[in-house]
């Protein structure tokens, strides 16, 4: 089954720029996802298909995705960016596959 | 307003049967697949199966084929996670999900229902 590999935790200073992860077998291939999570709180899309933003995401969440790795970068890192971030693919053998989520702690 | 609005927290025993709910409102039901994700205590969000309310093809993660059963019921716009006989390991958040496509992203997320198995 296809597997996706994120850091266990990213710390950034506020103001400086964050860059979170995801790594796959030519995930490159794939539409990632990437999903938000504050702690009590259901997960939010804050980036589709690679890099678009939903309505209501800041300009400060971005996205990218070639070869292996696939990254979401917060630039101007906030104290409310501080959650967790998870990375999504759709895969023909397991069909949804999740990251194993990333603490982004602001410090 | 598309919303999707689940069913409350339940505390059972080991052996017990359980069936929650996910009702979708503001949007055509049968239209949109419906998925279930599993959040244990601390730990990471986890993939278990999907629905299309529209004819009921029922896909589910490796993981959870055979442990759980998903299904809906149109005629009230809800979709559901059953248990036969839960387990200690099955306490967790589950959080019903609508993908735009077949295969898109979660734009929308039940706001979750919390499954306590203890005896």
């Amino acid at each position: 089954s296809y597997v996706l590999t994120q850091p266990p935790s990213v710390s950034v200073a506020p103001g400086k720029t964050a860059r979170i992860t995801c790594g796959g077998n030519n995930i490159g291939s794939k539409s990632v996802h990437w999903y938000q999570q504050k702690p009590g709180q259901a997960p939010v899309l804050v980036i589709y298909y690679d890099s678009d933003r939903p309505s209501g995401i800041p300009e400060r969440f971005s996205g990218s995705n070639s070869g292996n790795t696939a990254t979401l970068t917060i630039s101007r890192v906030e104290a409310g960016d501080e959650a967790d971030y998870y990375c999504q693919v759709w895969d023909s053998s397991s069909l949804v596959v999740f990251g194993g989520g990333t603490k982004l702690t602001v410090l | 307003e598309v919303q999707l609005v689940q069913s409350g927290a339940e505390v059972k025993k080991p052996g017990e049967s359980l069936k929650i709910s996910c009702k979708g409102s503001g949007y055509s039901f049968t239209s949109y697949w419906i998925g279930w994700v599993r959040q244990m205590p601390g730990k990471g969000l986890e993939w278990m199966g999907i629905i299309y309310p529209g004819d009921s093809d029922t896909r589910y993660s490796p993981s959870f084929q055979g442990q759980v059963t998903i299904s809906a019921d149109k005629s009230i716009s809800t979709a559901y996670l059953q248990w036969s006989s839960l387990k200690a390991s099955d306490t967790a958040m589950y959080y019903c999900v609508r993908p735009e496509g077949a295969t898109d992203q979660f734009d929308y997320w039940g706001q979750g229902t919390l499954v306590t198995v203890s005896s």
